[in-house]
């Protein structure tokens, strides 16, 4: 079965330490989409891609990066671990049409401290 | 820019009684979607239902339904004869038409309890 997989599932780092967060999906989707979940502001976009070498900043992008150099991983990349970037981080997926279903990962809890 | 509103954090209900979740959103676009998101204590984001914004009919699934008022920019989720497994947060999402804009504009969600 088709699926999106987030690694590491819980994270603690240090702040001002770089930190990548893996996401895999297995629907050959082209677009991909990194959200954070903080209380109270339900969740964020942080980036996203519509296809291999395409990326764009969303709502909340400062702080981050991602890469896309192939359909099936959008890693997403902290540079410098702020205690502000606590958070949880989803991942989601989904195909071009915008009526279509977006499928989230199963999330990764990222611990600053 | 879109935004979308929940103005209940908390609601509860009793099992097997009928409870109604609210949201609102603010767009200036004609086409676009309106999803119900629910994360149970899992984290796991589970799609509910979804609306058309060109459909007047309201979309159901099964105990799950929505009373769509596109003038006044309402969302409103009833979960019919509650159960214990639809405690959860509950998140309203806006997603626009066009195929440029696929991400989702999520409100801040509604924490449900139900209670036995």
């Amino acid at each position: 079965d088709a699926e999106i997989t987030q690694s590491p599932r819980h994270k603690i780092t240090e702040t001002g330490r770089q930190v990548t967060l893996a996401c895999h999906q297995t629907w050959n989707h082209n677009n991909m989409f990194w959200y954070r979940q903080d209380l109270g502001h339900g969740l964020r976009l942080i980036h996203y891609s519509y296809g291999v070498q395409d990326t764009n900043k969303g709502e909340v992008s400062d702080g981050y990066s991602v890469s896309r150099s192939n359909t099936e991983d959008l890693p997403l990349t902290l540079e410098s671990a702020a205690s502000s970037q606590t958070s949880v981080y989803f991942c989601a997926s989904s195909s071009l049409s915008a009526y279509n279903e977006q499928f989230f990962g199963p999330g990764t809890r990222l611990t600053v401290l | 820019a879109q935004t979308v509103t929940q103005s209940q954090p908390e609601m509860s209900v009793q099992e097997a009684e009928t409870v109604t979740l609210s949201c609102t959103y603010d767009t200036s676009e004609s086409d676009y979607y309106l999803f119900w998101y629910k994360q149970p204590p899992s984290r796991q984001m589970i799609l509910v239902i979804r609306q058309e914004a060109y459909k007047q009919q309201n979309a159901t699934e099964n105990r799950f339904s929505v009373n769509f008022q596109k003038a006044a920019k309402s969302f409103s989720l009833k979960i019919s004869d509650s159960q214990l497994g639809d405690a959860a947060m509950y998140f309203c999402a806006y997603r626009s038409g066009n195929n440029a804009g696929n991400m989702l504009t999520f409100g801040g969600g509604t924490r449900l309890m139900v209670k036995p």
